[in-house]
């Protein structure tokens, strides 16, 4: 199984201040026949379901505020998020769906004002 | 509107089976792979199954191969999850979740329902 570790676990930003997450997945997850990575990040508010937010990596979902954004390749990626609103709090998972028998998501990121 | 609907949650004695279903509208239902994603209390989020969009292909996670089936009727416009066997460890929110079309993840998610596994 791929394994994804996100990091740090919890981040406190303030309001207006640059957000960034990480995540690391234990193999590659860049398909080298399409040049994809196959790295998804979603939010998930308190008492909500996940919400997509970025998906290859670095393409933003319709409707996902620009000041989020996807980067890396490879093993490695990280979610920025440019300038942080009071409405980004909540918890950040990563999410490999290179392997089909078997998608894997990060532990978490707590983001907190 | 584009929604999915989870039904079908409750309590359950270690052991029991439920059914699951997750109602979908505001797109082509048919056209779609569908999946269930589970979140224990407090947890993260865990992948369970998925099936193709005829439903001729299903693939499971290790912790639920032989207890859970997932099947879908197209003329319904309906997912579902039948879970056999429960366990303590299987009590989570379980969410429907749509594979968007050529993203390859989940773009449209259900609200979820509880499913809680004590004697």
């Amino acid at each position: 199984d791929i394994v994804m570790t996100q990091s740090p676990e919890s981040l406190a930003v303030s309001l207006g201040e640059r957000a960034t997450i990480n995540c690391k997945s234990s193999q590659s997850v860049l398909y080298s026949s399409n040049n994809k990575n196959y790295l998804a990040w979603y939010q998930q508010k308190s008492g909500q379901p996940p919400k997509l937010l970025i998906y290859w990596a670095s393409t933003r979902q319709s409707g996902v505020p620009d000041r989020f954004s996807g980067s890396g390749s490879g093993t490695d990626f990280t979610l920025t998020i440019s300038s942080l609103q009071a409405e980004d709090v909540a918890v950040y998972y990563c999410q490999q769906y290179y392997s089909p028998l078997m998608y894997t998501f990060g532990q978490g990121t707590k983001l907190e004002i | 509107e584009v929604q999915l609907v989870e039904s079908g949650g409750g309590l359950v004695q270690p052991g029991g089976s439920l059914r699951l279903s997750c109602a979908a509208s505001g797109f082509i239902f048919s056209n779609f792979w569908m999946h269930w994603v589970r979140q224990g209390p407090g947890k993260g989020l865990v992948w369970v199954s998925r099936i193709n969009s005829d439903g001729s292909s299903t693939t499971y996670a290790d912790s639920v191969k032989g207890r859970f089936t997932i099947s879908r009727d197209n003329a319904k416009n309906t997912l579902y999850l039948q879970m056999n066997s429960l366990r303590a460890e299987d009590t989570a929110v379980y969410y429907c979740a749509r594979e968007g079309w050529q993203i390859s993840t989940f773009d449209i998610w259900g609200q979820g329902t509880m499913v809680t596994v004590s004697s």
